[in-house]
């Protein structure tokens, strides 16, 4: 079974334009999660999704960020335009729909804007 | 605010030996714990996790412990192997389980 995969793994771009992060969860999982962490620092939540609900996106930092799930499968995330902050590494996560149940991450896309 | 924190950034073992990673929380409603490891460039994979019901739950070298009272846990390798080197990171969610809170993670090297 496939795991989480995101898209791209590497992002550089100038401040000021735009990038779109994809992610593809497991299969079946309607849970799915935006995490970032900023070098050194925590793995910080950003938003929360069940099926193509947000469910929870007291994470994002500004109007900058938007994300969607369409039709419940894939999960994009834009920054427009990209500040020096955006910086990091990007991780989607999904899991079942039930409580206590474990969140499976992909390998992460990390953004270096310059 | 850091709801989850732990405060040591690294930590160094000797092949065999036990490794104690420690996280502390500042959040009484959180229930659920878990522990995640992770290799350079891969995402965090599970590892462990504890519910507050239990104040320990073992799965073969990996025991987390559980101290409510203290807002802490702990996660203890036994016998640590050079596999074992990796960050791990500590995560937390409240009754309601919609997002998890992570820690900033120590890096465990251990060495052969």
């Amino acid at each position: 079974e496939a795991g989480v995969t995101q898209f791209p793994s590497h992002s550089v771009i100038e401040k000021g334009q735009t990038v779109t992060l994809r992610c593809d969860p497991i299969s079946g999982h309607d849970n799915l999660y935006w995490y970032r962490r900023v070098m050194g620092k925590e793995i910080k939540f950003l938003l929360h999704f069940v099926k193509e609900s947000k469910q929870d996106e007291s994470g994002m930092p500004n109007n900058r960020f938007l994300a969607e799930r369409t039709g419940g499968t894939y999960s994009t995330l834009k920054v427009q335009p990209a500040e020096l902050e955006d910086s990091g590494v990007y991780f989607c996560a999904s899991s079942q729909l039930q409580r206590y149940g474990e969140l499976f991450f992909g390998e992460g896309s990390r953004l270096t804007v310059l | 605010d850091q709801q989850v924190k732990q405060n040591s950034p690294s930590l160094s073992v000797q092949e065999g030996r036990i490794s104690i990673l420690n996280c502390d929380y500042t959040n009484s409603m959180f229930d659920y714990f878990l522990w995640y490891k992770k290799y350079p460039a891969e995402g965090p994979t599970f590892l462990i996790s504890i519910s507050s019901i239990k104040d320990k739950n073992e799965d073969g070298r990996f025991t987390v412990f559980l101290n409510k009272s203290a807002k802490h846990l702990s996660l203890h390798i036994v016998p640590s192997q050079p596999g074992d080197s990796a960050v791990y990171f500590c995560a937390a969610s409240e009754n309601t389980g919609n997002q998890f809170y992570f820690g900033t993670g120590t890096s465990l090297t251990v060495i052969p």
